[in-house]
């Protein structure tokens, strides 16, 4: 089955940039919309934004103006960059697969699933 | 955005008990509602998808319903390993929001 790997520094100083990737395995990253999500330690989950194989992009407006995501199909990978990082951006890290589903007459619904299990960035000099 | 609200934020309950968790949406988001359990130190799993339908593996305890605004998920009999946070996410709109979870405690 599809699995996946987030991989980065775990330690990032106030004001560069953070930089992780996810490795997709067990299956191809065509196709779909990958995610990233984060959640600061004891606290809940925070949508980044998502890519699609072509490179398609959604960006959550509360980080547009920080972040960039990048995939590489010939790597099975896709990527995040978040700039001007703070102590706020500590967290979780994970990436994850946004699955699309017909129920016919137009409608589509998405999930998550699989998610990577999660890489801790911590933000400090 | 679309505001996810959860309640309880948690609860304490005993192995057999029926538990609800209610999620509510600002507006309506007509079935788009997934939910997810997360245990400490572990990444989210997808319990159930478009509302009501049960993601393949999970036990049929686990159940959802809703449309609309208002989103229920029971577990029917609470097992040990179902002691965990518990977050609805609403796939209507970008960005994705998620409620802020709902913490499931032995009593």
């Amino acid at each position: 089955q599809v699995q996946l790997q987030e991989s980065g520094p775990g330690l990032v100083k106030p004001s560069e940039t953070l930089s992780l990737t996810c490795t997709v395995s067990g299956g191809s990253i065509s196709s779909y919309y990958w995610s990233w999500i984060r959640q600061p330690a004891g606290k809940g989950l925070e949508w980044i934004g998502r890519i699609y194989t072509s490179g398609s992009t959604n960006y959550n407006p509360s980080l547009k103006s920080r972040v960039t995501m990048s995939v590489d199909t010939s790597k099975n990978q896709f990527s995040l960059k978040l700039t001007s990082v703070t102590a706020a951006d500590t967290a979780f890290y994970y990436c994850a697969r946004e699955l699309k589903e017909y129920y016919g007459s137009g409608v589509w619904h998405n999930w998550f699933d699989p998610w990577g299990q999660g890489t801790l960035v911590t933000v400090s000099s | 955005d679309i505001q996810m609200t959860q309640s309880p934020s948690s609860l304490s309950a005993s192995v057999g008990d029926r538990v609800t968790i209610t999620c509510r949406a600002r507006q309506s988001i007509i079935n788009h509602l997934n939910w997810y359990q997360q245990k400490p130190g572990k990444a989210p799993k997808l319990l159930i998808y478009a509302a009501s339908s049960l993601q393949s593996g999970v036990p049929s305890r686990i159940s959802g319903s809703g449309s609309g605004t208002d989103f229920t998920l029971t577990i029917s009999s609470l097992q040990p390993e179902d002691f965990a946070t518990y977050y609805c996410q609403q796939s209507y709109s970008t960005p994705r929001t998620f409620g802020q979870g709902t913490k499931v405690e032995i009593k």
